[in-house]
């Protein structure tokens, strides 16, 4: 069963500092690997979604890149704002699965 | 972009009742939804993926009989806690799947409080 690790659990950072998320899983064949953040209380917005076959993706300040061989991905924020502190999620989607597969969670606080 | 909304957005209910929950998807066809559970400050457990006009496949662990899902069309999915004890209270949240290209959404969730 596929089982996706995301470090750090926790990180605070000082607003205007670049920094990376990362994400593991254990078995390679995904179909896809997609990146959410999730404010307390509320739902899932989903950010970049990369397709297997892809090695990164962009969206303004953040830039996710994939490699599925060793089955790691990272979410890259630039210039991070006190408004970015949220959790963020990644969940891969097997080859042969119906459903996501969600990592653990890195919940960012950027400082003021 | 495609939007999928819950009702109620949060419940609170006396230990034994039971309670449903509201999944709909606002501008596109769901061939496939998912529901799935959040305790504090844990990640999303996928509890049964639905598929319409056809019976849910629950994960191991979950009962299908305490957790009664409804797929009844293609933009409905509910989700009956029956019986609800304390150790229910959860943040639910529904997907679904559809649109073009196929992409899965999410629901805002429903934070359930069972006293």
């Amino acid at each position: 069963k596929q089982e996706v690790t995301q470090i750090p659990a926790a990180l605070s950072v000082p607003e205007g500092e670049n920094l990376v998320l990362n994400c593991s899983f254990t078995d390679s064949a995904i179909y896809n690997l997609q990146w959410f953040r999730q404010d307390p209380g509320k739902g899932l917005t989903s950010l970049l979604l990369i397709q297997s076959s892809q090695r990164e993706q962009t969206s303004g300040r953040l830039n996710a890149s994939l490699d599925k061989s060793s089955g790691r991905s990272t979410l890259y924020i630039a210039a991070s704002q006190p408004g970015d502190s949220a959790t963020y999620l990644c969940a891969v989607k097997g080859t042969g699965a119906n459903n996501l597969f969600f990592g653990t969670g890195t919940r960012l606080t950027v400082i003021p | 972009g495609a939007v999928v909304s819950q009702h109620p957005s949060w419940v609170i209910c006396k230990s034994g009742t039971s309670v449903k929950i509201e999944c709909r998807s606002l501008d596109f066809q769901a061939t496939t939804m998912f529901w799935y559970r959040q305790f504090p400050k844990q990640s999303l457990m996928l509890m049964a993926t639905s598929n319409e006009g056809s019976k849910a496949t629950y994960e191991q662990g979950v009962e299908k009989d305490k957790f009664l899902i409804n797929h009844a069309s293609l933009t409905l999915s509910t989700l009956t806690v029956t019986s609800a004890h304390p150790e229910d209270s959860s943040f639910y949240i529904c997907s679904a799947r559809g649109g073009a290209p196929e992409t899965q959404y999410f629901g805002p969730g429903t934070r359930l409080l069972v006293l």
